[in-house]
């Protein structure tokens, strides 16, 4: 079945960059997102890549396609205060079903 | 409305009565999914509607919960005789198609607290 995990906890200075990482099994995903969570509200999309791309940059946030290894990664770049979240990875794949890990809770320390 | 609108935002019930969560996706979207999300954890998928297609029910927890989507829009998620574990913040979310990097849109979610 489908699984995506996650490390639970990411800690980074702000102004460095956070990597957030991100592993899936389903070898027929054909798109891969990141959402943010802020505290009490709900999910914003950041991004999202297609399965047959290596990587997407969007301003300050680079994803990563490993698609080999099912390996996803979501790069900030000069990481703020504010960028403090749970941040969600997840997949779909042809059936079109939805399907998050459990989320990196980001902390940026000023 | 412009978004996902889900209701009640709020709803405290007491253990082994009934409830019903509704969602209304927005118009003209043709996949509309239920999560659950309990406290500090991540969201875990519950059913997936898409167009005429059976839903898929594989993330149900068990046969206390059940879903219907009424001609192809409103969702009613109904939990029978909950249980204090059923207790969570649940989210409706509806795409245009489902999926294949067509922007999917959440709801505020109902917050359920059972007592």
């Amino acid at each position: 079945g489908e699984d995506v995990e996650q490390s639970l906890f990411l800690s980074v200075r702000e102004g460095d960059s956070s990597v957030i990482n991100c592993t899936y099994t389903d070898s027929s995903s054909t798109y891969l997102y990141w959402y943010k969570q802020e505290p009490g509200a709900g999910l914003q999309l950041l991004t999202y890549i297609f399965s047959n791309m290596d990587m997407k940059q969007d301003q300050r946030l680079t994803v990563l396609l490993n698609k080999k290894d099912k390996h996803l990664s979501l790069r900030i770049a000069d990481t703020q205060t504010g960028d403090s979240a749970i941040y969600f990875c997840a997949e779909t794949n042809q059936g079109g079903k939805l399907i998050f890990g459990q989320g990196t809770e980001l902390s940026v320390k000023p | 409305g412009a978004g996902v609108s889900q209701s009640p935002s709020n709803k405290v019930t007491e253990k082994g009565k009934d409830v019903e969560l509704r969602c209304d996706p927005i118009s003209g979207h043709t996949a509309l999914y239920w999560y659950r999300q309990s406290l500090g954890q991540g969201l875990e998928f519950l059913i997936y509607f898409q167009g005429n297609s059976a839903p898929d029910k594989s993330g149900l927890p068990s046969d206390r919960f059940s879903a219907e989507r009424t001609g192809g829009s409103v969702s009613t998620l109904t939990i029978q005789r909950t249980q204090q574990e059923d207790s969570a913040v649940y989210l409706c979310a509806s795409s245009l198609l489902g999926g294949y990097g067509n922007t999917i849109y959440f709801g505020e979610g109902s917050w359920l607290t059972v007592v």
